[in-house]
């Protein structure tokens, strides 16, 4: 069964070092992958998402993310995290013959000043 | 263009009652899924329609159920609430681009199941 694993529960980075977040998806020729954010009390948005192509994408609010096919990987970075950043990050894909999205089970970020 | 939106935003029930939540989607986008949201579970997803029609549907027992009309507009039902049904449910619409959905999600609904 399709599976997206986040490794990291929590993670804590200080304000303007770098970030990275980790994500693993298990299954698809071609995946369909998407990050989003969730801030306490919200719903998620949307930061970025792969479907083929430039495996380096660029999403909203300074974030990026490269997709690494034969490492399975899809892992979220940003040069200089800001404490508006602080909440919390899920790993999706999209299910091909669904459509339904499997999320991780995501990844809390923690930004100290 | 408007976000998707999602009615009530909180609602508080009692065991054995059922509830009703809305969704509203973006404008244009024909396809709403429901994702439960639980600190043990995660995200999970309940069901998708397209079209008035239910299109996939998640592992969940026939307590939940939704519909959705002609408007893209889509309910979800709970019915005989458990307290394990206390959850944020998040609703999402989808624009098909580049061979799959791009979903969007809504604020959520937080019900508590006293």
């Amino acid at each position: 069964a399709q599976s997206v694993t986040q490794p990291d529960i929590h993670i804590t980075v200080s304000e303007g070092a770098s970030l990275e977040l980790r994500c693993n998806y298990s299954y698809g020729a071609t995946p369909y992958l998407f990050w989003y954010v969730q801030s306490p009390g919200q719903g998620l948005q949307l930061l970025l998402k792969y479907f083929s192509g430039d495996t380096l994408v660029q999403g909203i609010k300074g974030f990026e993310a490269e997709f690494k096919r034969s490492q399975s990987s899809f892992n979220l970075r940003k040069p200089s995290v800001h404490w508006s950043d602080a909440a919390e990050y899920f790993c999706g894909q999209g299910d091909s013959n669904t459509g339904k999205l499997i999320f991780g089970q995501g990844t809390t970020l923690q930004v100290k000043p | 263009k408007a976000g998707v939106t999602q009615t009530p935003r909180y609602l508080i029930k009692t065991r054995g009652q059922q509830v009703t939540l809305s969704c509203s989607p973006i404008s244009g986008h024909r396809s709403v899924s429901w994702y439960q949201q639980t600190p043990g579970q995660g995200l999970q997803f309940l069901f998708e329609y397209f079209s008035e029609t239910q299109r996939n549907k998640g592992n969940f027992p026939g307590r939940f159920s939704g519909r959705q009309f002609s408007n893209s507009r889509s309910e979800m039902n709970v019915s005989t609430l458990e307290l394990g049904d206390s959850a944020l449910y998040l609703c999402a619409s989808s624009l098909f681009e580049g061979g799959t959905d791009t979903q969007y999600f809504g604020p959520g609904t937080r019900l508590t199941v006293l």
